[in-house]
């Protein structure tokens, strides 16, 4: 069985780039949750995607877009980046009836906004 | 609104104490409360949920809805329990949005 696998690792950008990061989800997995985790803070939800679609969003600005392929992989964008945009971008896989309702997790991509 | 809170940023204990790391929550609802854990180098994973009522490596977590509280309990700390956790929480079935509190360092020493 695969994990949550993520790409790239890092990357540093200038303010009013666009950035795009991608993820695979674990074998199975239909969900996929993304979040942004600053410095010294808890995983912050963006949003989530099933079946292709968005199935609901945290509190981020529409510069904050989605996809989600077939294969249920799947793309973080970022356009025109702002400083406070530099944190730890996490993806989370699951399966929308897992009754364990549990997340799993890629490794993130630190993004760096100068 | 939801809202997780963890008051405690570091925990600092010796092998063998107890360990209790706080985590209050609001949510106009009944949740699910989770308690994550990102050891060093690795990626976050899950430790325990409260309906599974499971005790995992010895560290267990009962939810009190009249206090709001998800404290996790370890009566006897270990120093490979030296991690970053974090307390979460969601809504219960389909959408799957995870809430989480600032985390908690725990230090465990020799």
């Amino acid at each position: 069985e695969t994990g949550v696998t993520q790409s790239p690792t890092h990357l540093i950008k200038t303010r009013g780039q666009q950035v795009t990061l991608r993820c695979s989800s674990q074998s199975g997995h239909n969900t996929v949750s993304w979040y942004q985790q600053a410095l010294g803070q808890g995983p912050q939800f963006i949003f989530q995607y099933y079946r292709e679609e968005e199935n609901g969003r945290g509190n981020f600005p529409p510069r904050f877009s989605g996809l989600q392929f077939p294969n249920y992989s799947s793309e973080l964008n970022v356009n025109a980046l702002e400083l406070d945009d530099s944190a730890l971008y996490l993806c989370a896989s699951s399966h929308l009836r897992d009754p364990n309702n549990e997340q799993f997790f890629g490794p993130g991509t630190r993004l760096t906004v100068l | 609104a939801q809202r997780v809170t963890q008051p405690e940023k570091l925990l600092s204990v010796f092998k063998g104490a107890p360990v209790e790391l706080k985590c209050n929550y609001s949510y106009s609802g009944s949740p699910e409360l989770f308690w994550y854990v990102q050891y060093s180098r690795q990626r976050l994973q899950l430790l325990l949920r409260h309906i599974s009522r499971e005790s995992i490596k010895g560290f267990t977590a009962d939810l009190n809805k009249g206090e709001t509280s998800f404290h996790l309990k370890k009566p006897f700390a270990q120093e490979e329990d030296s991690a970053m956790y974090y307390c979460a929480l969601s809504g219960i079935g389909g959408f799957q949005k995870l809430v989480f509190g600032t985390g908690t360092r725990l230090l465990v020493s020799p």
